[in-house]
């Protein structure tokens, strides 16, 4: 199994444009997210899903977008990147939100300028 | 705001000594996570310990629980320095929106050799 994949490993943006963070697991589990992390803290959930064609909003989902059209995939949409969205992001998969562990992918270091 | 909060925020110790970190946390929960995340990379499951547990082992990690306090502990014996990483707990969180597990801002942990 490849566990959990993400694409781009690095990406650099300018203020105002926008872009896809691809996100895949082949392990079969319902339950993904997206998390940010910024430099000297913990993760902060964007979005999540619990199913192929549910999500929902997690703590800071301003400034994106998700979608879940299948189990396997789970891409996070920046619609007009700014420079507070300068992070690294994580997504993270399971069986469950609660009662199993997550898996997480290596993350895509996102600089905007 | 974040639902876990570890302390401290930062830890020097020498290698074989123990490593104490705390995570304590607001609203009930299921189940309590720690997740281990060396630099640079993704976060790596250690060990969940469920809500009706107290204590829990796993090798040189030692979680315990207390419900009533809601907070919980990682201890870590016998340190060595690749157990230099920064240590996140998890729990799972509801609000209007859904279930989500939400993380605090972690533990820098640093062990000289």
């Amino acid at each position: 199994n490849a566990g959990v994949t993400q694409t781009p490993k690095f990406q650099v943006l300018k203020t105002g444009q926008s872009m896809t963070l691809q996100c895949a697991q082949d392990m079969n589990h319902e339950y993904m997210s997206w998390y940010r992390q910024d430099p000297g803290m913990g993760l902060r959930l964007i979005h999540y899903s619990v199913g192929a064609g549910i999500t929902d909003q997690g703590e800071v989902p301003n400034g994106y977008n998700v979608s879940r059209s299948t189990t396997e995939d789970f891409p996070l949409r920046l619609l007009s990147a700014a420079p507070s969205q300068t992070s690294v992001y994580f997504c993270a998969s399971s069986f469950d939100y609660s009662f199993f562990e997550q898996y997480f992918g290596p993350g895509t270091r996102l600089t905007v300028t | 705001s974040q639902q876990g909060e570890e302390d401290p925020q930062a830890l020097s110790i020498q290698e074989g000594e123990n490593a104490t970190m705390n995570c304590s946390y607001k609203t009930s929960i299921n189940n309590l996570q720690w997740y281990r995340q060396n630099s640079g990379r993704g976060l790596v499951h250690l060990i969940l310990i469920r809500s009706n547990e107290r204590e829990k082992h796993s090798g040189r990690l030692r979680v315990t629980l207390d419900t009533s306090k809601k907070s919980s502990s990682l201890l870590i014996t016998a340190s060595r320095a690749a157990d230099t990483a920064s240590y996140f707990c998890a729990t799972d969180f509801r609000n209007n929106a859904g279930n989500m597990l939400t993380f605090g801002g972690g533990t820098r942990l640093m062990v000289k050799p």
